[in-house]
């Protein structure tokens, strides 16, 4: 079956790099990706990456994934107060439809 | 580009009564849109796949005569909920299907949510 897991809440300060991790369960997913939401609202996709590639880097995220470990990891560099919020991962798995992971909730403290 | 909206952002209502949510995509078309359900700290589950022209397919659990959709336009999918219940309260999200080109896969972009309250 599907299962996406994350762990539930990161507390960074101010300036240092944030990694959020996502483990998943079903090696045939062909596209992972990560999204932001902030209180009251809809998600906003950051960046996705194919599954035949092992990273990829926009700006200041940048996505790993272990395709091997089914690990995926979401680094944000020089965290900012704006980057708190819920950060979902989730797969495709050769259709449109996605399965989330649980969420992790970022919290960044001046 | 590629926004979605929903309206409306929030909505409370008596029990028994029924609530219409829209989900438009604002500028591109899509065929297909998808109806999600979050309850308060925790994860988006899809209750169904909304298919311009066609029937909604819906999840596993998720009651189709109590979740009606209709995709009757390229950019507008509707979500009523019927007969409302308190048990139906719940934080609801759309979004849009936009197809990916050559170089780029298929992606789903997000309404802001519509808070539904059944009192």
């Amino acid at each position: 079956g599907e299962d996406v897991e994350q762990s539930l809440f990161l507390s960074v300060r101010e300036g240092d790099s944030s990694v959020i991790n996502c483990t998943y369960t079903d090696s045939s997913s062909t596209y992972l990706y990560w999204y932001k939401q902030e209180p009251g609202a809809g998600l906003q996709l950051l960046t996705y990456i194919f599954s035949n590639m092992d990273m990829k880097q926009d700006q200041r995220l940048t996505v790993l994934l272990n395709k091997k470990d089914k690990h995926l990891s979401l680094r944000i560099a020089d965290t900012q107060t704006g980057d708190s919020a819920i950060y979902f991962c989730a797969e495709s798995i050769n259709t449109d439809k996605l399965i989330f992971g649980t969420g992790t909730r970022l919290q960044v403290f001046p | 580009g590629a926004v979605v909206s929903q309206h409306p952002s929030w909505v409370i209502c008596k029990s028994g009564t029924s609530v219409k949510i829209e989900c438009r995509s604002l500028d591109f078309q899509a065929t297909t849109m998808f109806w999600y359900r979050q309850f308060p700290k925790q994860s988006l589950m899809l209750m169904a796949t909304s298919n311009e022209g066609s029937k909604a397919t819906y999840e596993q659990g998720v009651e189709k005569d109590k979740f009606l959709i209709n995709h009757a336009s390229l950019t507008l999918s509707t979500l009523t909920v019927t007969s409302a219940h308190p048990e139906d309260s719940s934080f609801y999200i759309c979004s849009a299907l936009l197809i990916g080109g050559a170089s780029s896969t298929d992606t789903q972009y997000f309404g802001p949510g519509t808070r539904l309250t059944v009192l």
